[in-house]
């Protein structure tokens, strides 16, 4: 089973400043990686698939990169809307699993 | 619209059977792939399991075998995820999920039921 890792547990950030959230597989998963963001109380939201491409009506200020075990989220600049937990998952094998996830706070 | 609909809320007693749904609508539901995962109060999210309705294929993660049975009833367009005992441990959400792509599991999660709160408690 592949073990993912995130980076930082917390990020607090101000609104409009730059966040980067890591995501480190114990294995190659090539770029079969996807983002998910989930507020309060909601379900989980894809943002980005396959390691850089946004999903349907996903923000230009969300990217992701990397390939093999090294990946990375960036959202340019913090909207009060995108305050919220990160998770990274894999889809290179079956079991899929998620990382322990990120929160974004406000500072 | 494309949706996956689950009811609201459980509340069992340790020992008992549950059965809860997630029904899909808006697509052809025997050409998706279902995903169940587990989110634990104030925790994660976790890949419990997924299934294929069109044949009832089903994949389960190591950690969920044998503790959870995932089925589909293509003919109502509804998977289930099941407990034949609860323990107060299964507390917890339970969301379905649906690939963006027909036919393969392997694809980026971007339909989500708004899950099923399960509480067992004595």
């Amino acid at each position: 089973e592949i073990v993912l890792t995130q980076s930082p547990a917390t990020l607090s950030l101000s609104p409009g400043e730059r966040a980067t959230l890591s995501c480190r597989a114990s294995q190659s998963v090539s770029r079969y990686l996807a983002w998910y963001q989930q507020k309060p109380g909601q379900a989980p939201s894809l943002l980005i698939y396959d390691a850089s491409n946004r999903a349907t009506g996903i923000p230009a200020r969300f990217s992701g990169s990397g390939s093999g075990t090294d990946f990375t989220l960036t959202i340019s600049s913090l909207e009060p809307e995108d305050f919220a937990d990160y998770y990274c998952q894999h889809r290179s094998n079956w079991p899929f699993t998620f990382g322990p996830g990120t929160k974004v706070d406000i500072k | 619209e494309v949706q996956l609909v689950q009811y609201g809320a459980e509340v069992k007693k340790p020992g008992e059977f549950l059965k809860i749904s997630c029904k899909g609508s808006g697509y052809s539901f025997t050409s998706y792939w279902i995903g169940w995962v587990r989110q634990m109060p104030g925790k994660g999210l976790e890949w419990m399991g997924i299934i294929y309705p069109g044949d009832s294929d089903t994949r389960y993660s190591p950690s969920f075998q044998g503790q959870v049975t995932i089925s589909a009833d293509k003919s109502i367009s509804t998977a289930y995820l099941q407990w034949s005992s609860l323990k107060a441990s299964d507390t917890a959400m339970y969301y379905c999920a649906r690939p963006g792509s027909a036919g393969t599991y392997r694809d980026g999660f971007d339909i989500w039921g708004q899950g099923t709160m399960v509480t067992v408690s004595s």
